[in-house]
């Protein structure tokens, strides 16, 4: 059973980098499928972030692509998130999850980490 | 504000049937196979229910059915259960200058 597990800071400081972690088991990143971060302000909708594919080719949506980095560590089985220069917009629950490569859906889900940004 | 837009809100009472429909454009939902729909119960992460327009997951209800015309996609509910009350998503890849992923703005389902 694949299994999703997010972890990370839950308080930044507006214009500090957020950076968060999805340790994943029961399935080996290296094998393939696209691994990626969705995001979800309190009381709103869905946002995708952005996917890696284990050897390194990385999607991020246009509209946060300048602040956003996400790497992949097969060694630990992990891959991270990286959101610089944030804002109170950027508070959300944060799920990082599994894409079907070249399908674009998500069928693996973390349960969730919210980052609140406040000083 | 969401590329693609859903419905606010939907009800319908035990044993009926209701559809979510889902509106983009000819980028998104009207040019590619590639809409998935997502159940969110409450304080829980989001669930696959449908991907590939039509196709249901292992371990998903056939009470649920997914289709498209044109540019709008749809979720048909049938045989409403007291479980079933959740938010719903859809969501679509699209590319125009660079490949992305959008989703609706959620659809809140009341079972009366």
């Amino acid at each position: 059973q694949v299994q999703l597990q997010e972890s990370g800071p839950g308080l930044v400081k507006p214009s500090e980098t957020l950076s968060l972690t999805c340790a994943v088991s029961g399935y080996s990143i290296s094998r393939g499928y696209y691994w990626g971060w969705i995001r979800q302000p309190p009381g709103k909708g869905l946002e995708w972030i952005g996917f890696i594919f284990h050897s390194g080719n990385i999607f991020y949506t246009p509209s946060l692509r300048s602040r956003v980095t996400i790497l992949v560590d097969t060694s630990k089985n992990q891959f991270s998130l990286r959101l610089s220069s944030v804002t109170a917009a950027d508070t959300a629950l944060y799920y990082c999850a599994r894409t079907v490569t070249s399908q674009y859906y998500f069928d693996y889900w973390g349960q969730g980490i919210l980052v609140t940004v406040s000083s | 504000q969401s590329a693609l837009t859903q419905p606010a809100s939907v009800s319908g009472s035990p044993g009926q049937s209701i559809t979510i429909s889902c509106s983009g454009t000819s980028s998104d939902v009207g040019g590619y196979n590639y809409v998935s729909w997502y159940q969110q119960h409450p304080g829980k992460a989001p669930k696959l229910m449908i991907y590939e327009v039509t196709t249901r997951p292992s371990g998903v209800s056939n009470r649920f059915s997914g289709s498209k015309s044109g540019n709008t996609a749809s979720l048909t509910i049938s045989g409403l259960q007291a479980e079933d009350e959740a938010d719903y998503y859809c969501s679509s890849y699209t590319f125009t200058s660079a490949v992305d992923v959008v989703f609706g703005g959620g659809t809140k389902l009341t079972v009366l």
